[in-house]
């Protein structure tokens, strides 16, 4: 098991600029979240999907986030335009189904992005 | 809504010296409690977690016991590695639903 698997690593661009971040959760996992971290705000959660379906986006911050899940092996987290204020890392989670809902989350290994 | 509070850092402790974090938590229902651990430049790792009242998760020296009574789920670790420097967070998962809560974070440095 490869566990969760985000791209880029690090993402550098200018202000204005649209930023794709890209997740794989692990194969089985009914559940993908995506979180950002900063220092001021810790870890705040974005949305997060059931089976390909968005359950709860109330926590994305503004119409220039969105994000998709197309199939069960792939989420994307679009920002357009990118500002510096976005700066942050951003995390990608799965967890498995319902059953087992005293599991807890795996997370990937974020992506760093910087908005200049 | 569901909450979690715990100790700000940063922590600085001598290597061999004994762990406390504290963390509460305001919940419906009963809910599930858990640590995570993150490394530098990583991302969260699952470190113990509690399923109901009086469960105690343990794992690598670290235990936490769910006490319902003072809703509490403190982070102990009898001694500390300079390997353990890293970030705790304290986290709940209500029941029916699968958002999970996280606390703020706190960051502990072991030195030599």
């Amino acid at each position: 098991d490869a566990g969760v698997i985000q791209s880029p690593r690090h993402e550098v661009t200018e202000m204005g600029q649209e930023v794709t971040l890209r997740c794989k959760p692990i194969s089985g996992h009914d559940y993908l979240f995506w979180y950002r971290q900063t220092m001021m705000r810790g870890l705040e959660l974005l949305i997060y999907f059931n089976n390909n379906v968005p359950i709860d986006d109330s926590g994305m911050p503004e119409d220039r986030f969105s994000a998709k899940m197309p199939n069960a092996s792939f989420s994307t987290l679009k920002i357009q335009p990118s500002e510096p204020r976005d700066s942050a890392v951003y995390f990608c989670a799965s967890k498995p189904g319902q059953g087992t809902v005293t599991r807890g989350y795996t997370f990937g290994s974020g992506t760093r992005l910087t908005v200049v | 809504g569901d909450s979690v509070t715990q100790m700000e850092g940063p922590v600085t402790l001598s290597e061999e010296a004994f762990l406390t974090i504290n963390c509460t938590y305001t919940a419906t229902g009963y809910p599930s409690l858990f640590w995570y651990v993150q490394y530098p430049g990583e991302g969260l790792q699952l470190l113990l977690k509690a399923t109901k009242a009086d469960d105690k998760g343990s794992n690598k020296g670290f235990e936490a016991t769910y006490r319902k009574e003072t809703t509490s789920f403190h982070l102990e670790k009898g001694s500390v590695q300079v390997s353990d420097s890293a970030v705790y967070f304290c986290a709940l998962l209500s029941g029916g639903y699968q958002k999970v809560t996280f606390g703020i974070g706190t960051k502990l440095q072991v030195i030599p």
